[in-house]
C-alpha cells in the first residue's frame, strides 16, 4: 500500500463545476503539499499546510492531521484548472517528499 | 526571482547511451532534489542534496545513475548506461531548507529507445 493514496484518479467536469480531489497518507508528517502539474510537466507548488485550512483565489486546502486526510477543493472551475494534482507529504521520518501518484483533472468548457 | 533552471528540456537516446542533465537552483537555496517521475506516477526521490553534501540517495540505482553538487550550487545527474525503463521526465526541485516550500523545476523528458 502506497504511504499517500488519491481519489479519484482522473476526474472530468464541466467548467463552472465544484471539484474536490482527497489525499490520505499513513505516516507520520511535518507538512502536506499540494501541487500542480500542467501537461509540460513544470510541477507548481499551491499550498504547503500542517493544520486547518489554507485558501488562494479559487482554490481551498484543508487537512485534518487525526484522520490523515486532506481535501484540495476547487470552486467554479475553469479549462485552464485541467492539470494533474498531486498531493505530497514531508515525513517526521524522512528528509524527502513522498508523492501521490496524481489526479488528472479535466474540466471541459 | 527566478525559478529553478533545467536543461535540456527533451532528450532522446539509445538504450546503453548516456546521458547528462543539469539544474540551477534558486539563488540561495541549499536544499536541492532529483526526482524521476515515470508516467502514471508521482515523482520519486532519487537524491538529496544539502549544499554539495549527499542528504539522501537510498532510492538512487548507484549502477547506473549518479548526481554531483560540487560547489553547492549546480547540479547534474548523469545515467551511463540508458536502459528503456529509465524513460521518465527528471526533475530538480530546490528549497531554502528541509522543510521549506519546494519549488520545482520544468523538468527534462528523456526517452530511451
Amino acid at each position: 500500500k502506497n504511504e499517500v493514496e488519491q481519489s479519484p484518479q482522473n476526474l472530468t467536469a464541466q467548467e463552472g463545476e465544484f471539484i474536490t480531489i482527497n489525499c490520505s497518507y499513513s505516516v507520520g508528517i511535518s507538512a502536506l503539499h499540494w501541487l500542480q502539474q500542467h501537461p509540460g510537466g513544470g510541477i507548481v507548488s499551491l499550498f504547503m499546510l500542517s493544520s486547518g485550512k489554507k485558501k488562494h483565489g479559487r482554490l481551498i486546502a484543508t487537512i485534518n492531521i487525526q484522520e490523515k486526510h486532506s481535501s484540495l477543493h476547487i470552486t467554479a472551475s475553469h479549462p485552464r484548472d485541467s492539470a494533474v494534482y498531486i498531493c505530497a507529504v514531508s515525513s517526521y521520518n524522512n528528509n524527502d517528499m513522498r508523492f501521490g501518484a496524481g489526479t488528472r483533472l479535466t474540466v471541459k468548457p | 526571482e527566478a525559478g529553478v533552471a533545467q536543461s535540456p528540456r527533451y532528450k532522446i537516446i539509445e538504450k546503453r547511451q548516456s546521458v547528462a542533465f543539469w539544474c540551477n537552483p534558486i539563488s540561495g537555496h541549499a536544499t536541492l532534489y532529483w526526482y524521476q517521475q515515470i508516467l502514471g506516477q508521482g515523482p520519486k526521490l532519487l537524491i538529496q542534496f544539502q549544499n554539495n553534501g549527499v542528504v539522501d540517495d537510498s532510492q538512487l540505482p548507484k549502477d547506473r545513475f549518479s548526481a554531483e553538487r560540487l560547489k553547492g550550487v549546480d547540479s547534474t545527474l548523469k545515467i551511463q548506461p540508458a536502459k528503456l525503463e529509465d524513460s521518465a521526465v527528471y526533475l530538480c526541485a530546490s528549497s531554502l531548507l528541509w522543510g521549506n516550500t519546494i519549488y520545482f523545476g520544468e523538468g527534462s523528458w528523456l526517452t530511451v529507445v
